[in-house]
């Protein structure tokens, strides 16, 4: 069946702007998880969603960082005011009730000039 | 807080040998280990879980790996590698108390023909 999609591939902003980076969970998956992984390192939890909300937001850096599930679905990561710092492939992961295996996307990679 | 450790940053291995990669991970009542496997450009594919039972578990692509509770270690082990593994290898840890998982800093495989 069809894994974890993520949207865009590639993003490329320049600092200061917004941008938004979509994740399509595994269907009928209820947790969705987003990491953050920079170069040369593994991947660093942000947020974790247990259906509509968030459950877990212990990673989320700063405020700049905001995500949302509003049907308990897709996932949108949302970055407001980005900085160069921010520059990494952003991960998204999915697992079902019934087991803990997280099941991952192939990432967005977001470059902040 | 909890923290996993993979002390090899570089392994090189000629094909057909075997392969042990290693982790450790922190202290936790009922650790959940996984092993994950990721190729350039590529997100990451899980090659192995230990939850609990049996402490040798066994993967995909041939690749097995020993929870040795004593020793806080997970480690990764193949028989004969193929040129095919080459690709970074990142240990993961969760628990009951907390879904997010905990990456280490992975292990980057090259294989020698």
């Amino acid at each position: 069946g069809a894994g974890v999609s993520q949207t865009p591939s590639n993003k490329v902003t320049e600092k200061g702007k917004y941008v938004e980076l979509r994740c399509d969970p595994i269907s009928g998956h209820t947790a969705l998880y987003w990491y953050r992984q920079s170069l040369g390192q593994g991947p660093e939890f942000l947020i974790y969603f247990q259906g509509t909300g968030a459950a877990d937001d212990s990673g989320l850096p700063n405020d700049r960082f905001f995500a949302v599930r509003p049907e308990g679905s897709v996932s949108t990561l949302k970055i407001q005011r980005t900085e160069r710092g921010d520059s990494a492939v952003y991960l998204c992961a999915s697992s079902s009730a019934a087991t803990d295996t997280q099941y991952f996307g192939p990432g967005t990679r977001l470059t902040v000039l | 807080a909890q923290s996993v450790t993979q002390p090899d940053i570089h392994i090189t291995v000629s094909e057909g040998a075997s392969l042990e990669l290693r982790c450790n991970y922190s202290y936790g009542a009922t650790p959940y280990l996984f092993w994950y496997v990721q190729s350039p450009g590529q997100g990451l594919q899980l090659l192995l879980k230990y939850f609990s039972g049996d402490t040798l578990v066994q993967g995909i692509k041939g690749f097995e790996a020993e929870f040795k509770r004593s020793q806080s270690s997970f480690n990764l082990r193949k028989p004969s590698v193929h040129w095919s593994d080459a690709a970074e290898y990142f240990c993961a840890q969760g628990d009951t108390g907390r879904r997010a998982l905990t990456f280490g800093s992975g292990t980057r495989l090259q294989v020698q023909p």
